[in-house]
C-alpha cells in the first residue's frame, strides 16, 4: 500500500521563487493535512481538508496556499518562497479528523529557501 | 504558553532502563490524547493513545491526568531501537485539529 505520497522529497529554492508540494493518498481518507516541522519544534498546521473542495486555514497559513479538486490529493503552494520557510512539510490524511482515529503521514518534504 | 509542552531533553538512558516523560496541556477542551513516534528526519508514526484509566501496550505505559492536565509516558527495559523522539498530542474537538508538543528526544545508549 502506497499510503501518503509526497513529491519532492527535496528541494533548493531561491527567494521569490515559486513551487507547489504534492500530496496524494490511497486510502480514500476525506481528512488531509499540511504540516510544517522546523529544526527541534514540533509541528504546526498550514491548511487542511475536510473533504473534496473544502479547505481551512491551520495556525501559520501566511504565504502559503492549498487546493483539493479530488479525494485523493492536497497540493501546497508557496508563491513567493521566502528564507523563513525552510522547513520539513509534511502531509497527512486520517478518515476522520483526530479523535481516535491517527493521522497518516508522507515521508517528508525537505525545503531550503537560500 | 505553548498548548501543549514537553522537556525536550534529550534524556540519555542505558539499555535496560527506565524512563519517563511528561507533557502539560493548557486547553482543558482538549478531548483526546496521543504520543507518536519520530525517528531521525522521518514523518511521525502513532505510538499508543491515551486514556484516563490508563494504557499499555507492551514495555511502554501512557496515562492521562484530566485534574493536573499533564499526560505522561513510561518505557520499561529501554531498547536501543527506542531511541527516537517522542511527540506528545493533544486534539481538541472545538477546533477539530491536533496540537503538537516540540517532542522529547530519547538516545539508549548500551
Amino acid at each position: 500500500n502506497a499510503g501518503v505520497t509526497q513529491t519532492p522529497k527535496f528541494r533548493i529554492l531561491k527567494i521569490g521563487q515559486s513551487m507547489t508540494l504534492q500530496c496524494t493518498q490511497d486510502m480514500n481518507h476525506n481528512y488531509m493535512y499540511w504540516y510544517r516541522q522546523d529544526p527541534g519544534m514540533g509541528l504546526k498546521l498550514i491548511y487542511y481538508s475536510v473533504g473534496a473542495g473544502i479547505t481551512d486555514k491551520g495556525e501559520v497559513p501566511n504565504g502559503y496556499n492549498v487546493s483539493r479538486s479530488t479525494t485523493e490529493d492536497f497540493p501546497l503552494r508557496l508563491e513567493l518562497a521566502a528564507p523563513s520557510q525552510t522547513s520539513v512539510y509534511f502531509c497527512a490524511s486520517s478518515p476522520q479528523r483526530g479523535g481516535d482515529q491517527p493521522q497518516h503521514f508522507g515521508d517528508g518534504t525537505r525545503l531550503s529557501i537560500l | 504558553r505553548k498548548e501543549v509542552e514537553q522537556d525536550p531533553g534529550p534524556f540519555n538512558v542505558p539499555e535496560g532502563a527506565t524512563v519517563a516523560f511528561n507533557c502539560t496541556y493548557s486547553n482543558s477542551a482538549s478531548q483526546s490524547f496521543f504520543w507518536y513516534r519520530q525517528d531521525c528526519r522521518k514523518e511521525p508514526k502513532l505510538l499508543m493513545s491515551v486514556y484516563s484509566s490508563g494504557n499499555e501496550d507492551g514495555r511502554f505505559t501512557a496515562q492521562l491526568n484530566r485534574a493536573s492536565q499533564y499526560i505522561s509516558l513510561l518505557i520499561r527495559d529501554s531498547k536501543l531501537s527506542d531511541s527516537a523522539t517522542y511527540l506528545c498530542v493533544g486534539f481538541s474537538g472545538n477546533t477539530g485539529k491536533l496540537i503538537f508538543g516540540q517532542g522529547t528526544t530519547l538516545q539508549v545508549k548500551p
